[in-house]
C-alpha cells in the first residue's frame, strides 16, 4: 500500500530563517506530487506540483521554492521566510499514470514565523 | 485560484440528523471529488463523480451532480459526531493531462451528540 510522510509536524521559525520541508511517498512510482497551502480557517491554495523529477510547476509566484530531487521526494523551500508564510502546509500525490485521479494527503506542517 | 465554493461555509446539526452540504463551480469539469479534513490533519479523498454521472453513493454518503447548473451536493445520512470535520469540494477542469485539483473553501460540519 501507498503512504506519504511530512515533516516536522510542526515548526517555529523566525522572520527571515530559511524553511525546508520534506514529504516522501512510498508503495508508487512515478507520482504526480503536490503542495498546498491553507489559512486557518480557509481553504487549499495549490502551491507547486510535479509530474516527474526536476519537473516543477509554481502556481502561486511568492517567497517559497519546490524541488523533487527523486521521484518520491517533494522538498519545500524558502531561503528567508516572511510572517506572512505562516500556515499548514500540506503535501499530496496521486497517481500520475491515470490523470484526474483523487489525491492523497499527508497529515500536514503547521508552521509558525515569529 | 478557487473554483468550487461549499455552502454553508457552517453547519450544526444533532447526531441522527441528515447533512446537506453543496458546492457550485465556475467551468466544465471532467470530474468533482470530495474531501474530508478532520481538524489539525490532512485531507481524506470520500468520493468521485464522473461528469457523465448524476449522483453516486458510498456508504452514509450521497453524492449528486448537476453539470447544468454547475453544481454539486454531498448528503450525509444519519449522522454521528464523528462525522465532525470540514468538507471540501474540488474540481478537475477539463483539458485532460494532469490538471491539478482545485479546491473550495469548505463547510465545517458539527455534529452534536
Amino acid at each position: 500500500s501507498q503512504t506519504i510522510h511530512q515533516w516536522p509536524a510542526t515548526l517555529v521559525q523566525p522572520v527571515g530563517s530559511p524553511l525546508s520541508l520534506e514529504c516522501t511517498v512510498e508503495g508508487t512510482s512515478n507520482p504526480n506530487l503536490y503542495w498546498y497551502r491553507q489559512a486557518a480557517g480557509r481553504g487549499l491554495q495549490l502551491l507547486f506540483y510535479s509530474v516527474g523529477i526536476g519537473q516543477i510547476s509554481s502556481e502561486v509566484p511568492q517567497n517559497l521554492s519546490a524541488s523533487r530531487p527523486q521521484d518520491r521526494q517533494f522538498i519545500l523551500s524558502s531561503k528567508k521566510l516572511l510572517l506572512s508564510d505562516s500556515g499548514f502546509y500540506l503535501c499530496a500525490w496521486s497517481w500520475g499514470s491515470a490523470p484526474n485521479q483523487p489525491q492523497h494527503f499527508g497529515d500536514g506542517t503547521r508552521l509558525s514565523i515569529l | 485560484s478557487q473554483q468550487g465554493e461549499e455552502d454553508p461555509q457552517a453547519l450544526s446539526i444533532q447526531e441522527g440528523e441528515n447533512a446537506t452540504m453543496n458546492c457550485s463551480y465556475k467551468t466544465s469539469i471532467n470530474n468533482l471529488q470530495w474531501y474530508r479534513q478532520n481538524s489539525g490533519r490532512g485531507l481524506v479523498h470520500l468520493i468521485l463523480i464522473r461528469s457523465n454521472e448524476r449522483e453516486k453513493h458510498s456508504g452514509r454518503l450521497r453524492v449528486t451532480l448537476d453539470t447544468s447548473k454547475k453544481s454539486s451536493s454531498l448528503l450525509i445520512t444519519a449522522s454521528r459526531a464523528a462525522d465532525t470535520a470540514s468538507y471540501f469540494c474540488a474540481t478537475v477542469s477539463l483539458g485532460g493531462g494532469n490538471t491539478p485539483l482545485v479546491f473550495g473553501k469548505g463547510t465545517r460540519l458539527s455534529v452534536i451528540a
